[in-house]
C-alpha cells in the first residue's frame, strides 16, 4: 500500500513549457506539503496545505501554483518553466499540522528537468 | 526563524566503523527533532524523532540520537555501520513557537560506507 504517492516519478521537458505534478495520500492526514530538493540535496519546504487551506507559501515564484481539490490531493503546477525549476520535488503529508508531535511522510519524489 | 546545521557534508566509513554525525539547531523554544534517511534513489524515510522525555532516542536499523538541549545539538549514532548503511542523511526540527509549524531541514550528510 502506497502512503503518499506522486505522479510522474520523471518529468523531463522543454523551457518555457506547463506541467503538473500530483501528488496523492492514503492516510487520511490533514496537511500536505511540497518540497523542493536542489542539485546539492537540500531541502526546502515551498507550500504547506491543511485541509485544502493555504498555511505555507514560502518565497517561491508565482509560476508556481498549488491545488489541493481535497485533503488527499496536493497538486503542484508549474508555468513558464526555466532551467533553474529542475530538481527533485517531494509531497509530504501530516496529521493537522498544529499538532506538534506529528511526523511527515514523504511520497517517492518526481525529478523535474528542463532543457 | 529556526536554522539547522549538519557539519560533515560526507563522510566515509569502513564496514563495522561507529558513526556519528552533527547536527545543532538555532531555536530557544520548545523543538521537535528528527532525522531522515534517503537511500539512493528513493524518498526519505524516518529514523528516529524527539518529543520529549529521554533525551537518547532509539531508531530503527540501530540508529540512535541523543538531544543535549545546552549545546542545541541532536547528533546520530550507530556503532557498527554497514555497507547498506549508504545514503544522505537530513536533520530536522520543528517548533511550536507562534506561527511556524514547518519542518526545516539540514542540508544533508552523505554517509559511504567501504565494505
Amino acid at each position: 500500500d502506497t502512503a503518499v504517492s506522486q505522479t510522474p516519478k520523471y518529468l523531463v521537458t522543454q523551457m518555457g513549457n506547463d506541467k503538473s505534478i500530483k501528488c496523492e495520500q492514503n492516510l487520511g492526514h490533514d496537511t500536505m506539503y511540497w518540497y523542493k530538493q536542489d542539485s546539492k540535496k537540500f531541502l526546502k519546504i515551498m507550500f504547506s496545505y491543511n485541509n485544502k487551506e493555504l498555511i505555507i507559501n514560502e518565497t517561491v515564484p508565482n509560476r508556481f501554483s498549488p491545488k489541493s481539490p481535497d485533503k488527499a490531493h496536493l497538486n503542484l503546477h508549474i508555468n513558464s518553466l526555466e532551467l533553474g525549476d529542475s530538481a527533485v520535488y517531494f509531497c509530504a503529508s501530516s496529521q493537522a499540522y498544529r499538532l506538534v508531535t506529528n511526523e511527515q511522510f514523504f511520497g517517492p519524489g518526481t525529478r523535474l528537468t528542463v532543457l | 526563524a529556526q536554522s539547522v546545521s549538519q557539519h560533515n557534508h560526507h563522510v566515509i566509513l569502513s564496514e563495522a566503523a561507529s558513526l556519528e554525525l552533527g547536527c545543532n539547531y538555532s531555536y530557544g523554544g520548545t523543538v521537535n527533532l528528527f532525522w531522515y534517511v534517503q537511500y539512493p534513489g528513493q524518498h526519505l524515510q524516518l529514523l528516529l524523532k524527539y518529543f520529549s522525555g529521554d533525551p537518547l532516542v532509539k531508531g530503527i536499523k540501530g540508529f540512535e540520537a541523543e538531544f543535549i538541549k545546552s549545546k542545541f545539538s541532536f547528533n546520530l549514532r550507530k556503532p557498527s555501520v554497514q555497507w547498506s548503511d549508504t545514503a544522505e542523511y537530513f536533520c530536522a526540527v520543528k517548533n511550536s513557537g507562534a506561527g511556524s509549524y514547518q519542518l526545516t531541514f539540514g542540508k544533508g550528510t552523505k554517509l559511504s560506507v567501504i565494505p
